[in-house]
C-alpha cells in the first residue's frame, strides 16, 4: 500500500524566512502529487498539482513544490514567508493504477509564523 | 458557485446515538469520498464511490455506512457512535473516469462523541 511521510510535525519561523517541507511517498509508480493547505478553522485548499511534465510546479501565494523521482520526494518550498501562511499543510498522493481516485495523505506539517 | 457542502458543521452527541452527515455537491461529479482527520495521522480514507449505487470501503470503515442514491448526496452514518469516532471528517468530489481528476473538498464536519 503506498504511504506518505512528511518529516516535521511542527514548523516555527519569523516573517521572511523561508520554508521547506519535506513529503517522501512509498510507491514508485507513476504517481500524481498534491499539496494541501488548512488554514485555522478553513476547509482544506489545494495550493498546487503535480502530474507530468516540468518537475518545478508552481502554485498559489508563492509556492512551490519540487518532484524528485529518484527519492520519491515533492517538497514544499516558500522563499519568504508571512504571518497569514500559518497554517497546517498536506502532501498528498494519488497511484491511479493502483487505488482509482483515492487520495493518501501525509500527516500533516503545522507551520506558525511568528510576526 | 461551485461547491461541497457538509452538514452539520460541528455536532457533540453521546456514545450510541446514531446520527447522519450529509454531504452534496453541485458539479455533477461522479467520485465521491469520505475522510477523517486526526492529529498527527492526516486524512484517511472511509468510504468512496465512485457513481450512483457504487460505493466501497476506504481504509478505515469500520463503525461507519455510506449510501450514494442520488449523484449529488453521499451522506455518512454512524450507526452507534463511540468516542474513538471523534475527529473531524470531510467531503470530497471528483469527476470520474479514466484518470485522476482534482478532489474538491467540503468545509469539514467536527463531530465530538461523548
Amino acid at each position: 500500500a503506498q504511504s506518505v511521510s512528511q518529516h516535521n510535525h511542527h514548523v516555527i519561523l519569523s516573517e521572511a524566512a523561508s520554508l521547506e517541507l519535506g513529503c517522501n511517498y512509498s510507491y514508485g509508480g507513476t504517481v500524481n502529487l498534491f499539496w494541501y493547505v488548512q488554514y485555522p478553522g478553513q476547509h482544506l485548499q489545494l495550493l498546487l498539482k503535480y502530474f507530468s511534465g516540468d518537475p518545478l510546479v508552481k502554485g498559489i501565494k508563492g509556492f512551490e513544490a519540487e518532484f524528485i523521482k529518484s527519492k520519491f520526494s515533492f517538497n514544499l518550498r516558500k522563499p519568504s514567508v508571512q504571518w497569514s501562511d500559518t497554517a497546517e499543510y498536506f502532501c498528498a498522493v494519488n497511484n491511479f493504477e493502483a487505488a482509482g481516485n483515492k487520495l493518501t495523505f501525509g500527516g500533516g506539517t503545522r507551520v506558525l509564523v511568528k510576526p | 458557485e461551485a461547491q461541497v457542502t457538509q452538514n452539520p458543521r460541528y455536532l457533540i452527541t453521546v456514545t450510541g446515538k446514531k446520527l447522519t452527515v450529509t454531504c452534496s455537491q453541485n458539479m455533477n461529479h461522479e467520485y465521491m469520498s469520505w475522510y477523517r482527520q486526526d492529529p498527527g495521522l492526516g486524512l484517511r480514507q472511509i468510504y468512496y464511490s465512485m457513481n450512483v449505487e457504487v460505493t466501497d470501503k476506504g481504509d478505515v470503515p469500520e463503525g461507519y455506512k455510506v449510501s450514494r442514491k442520488e449523484k449529488r448526496n453521499f451522506p455518512l452514518i454512524l450507526e452507534s457512535p463511540s468516542p474513538n469516532q471523534t475527529s473531524l471528517y470531510f467531503c470530497a468530489s471528483s469527476s470520474g473516469g479514466a484518470g485522476f481528476y482534482e478532489q474538491y473538498f467540503g468545509p469539514g464536519t467536527r463531530l465530538t462523541v461523548t
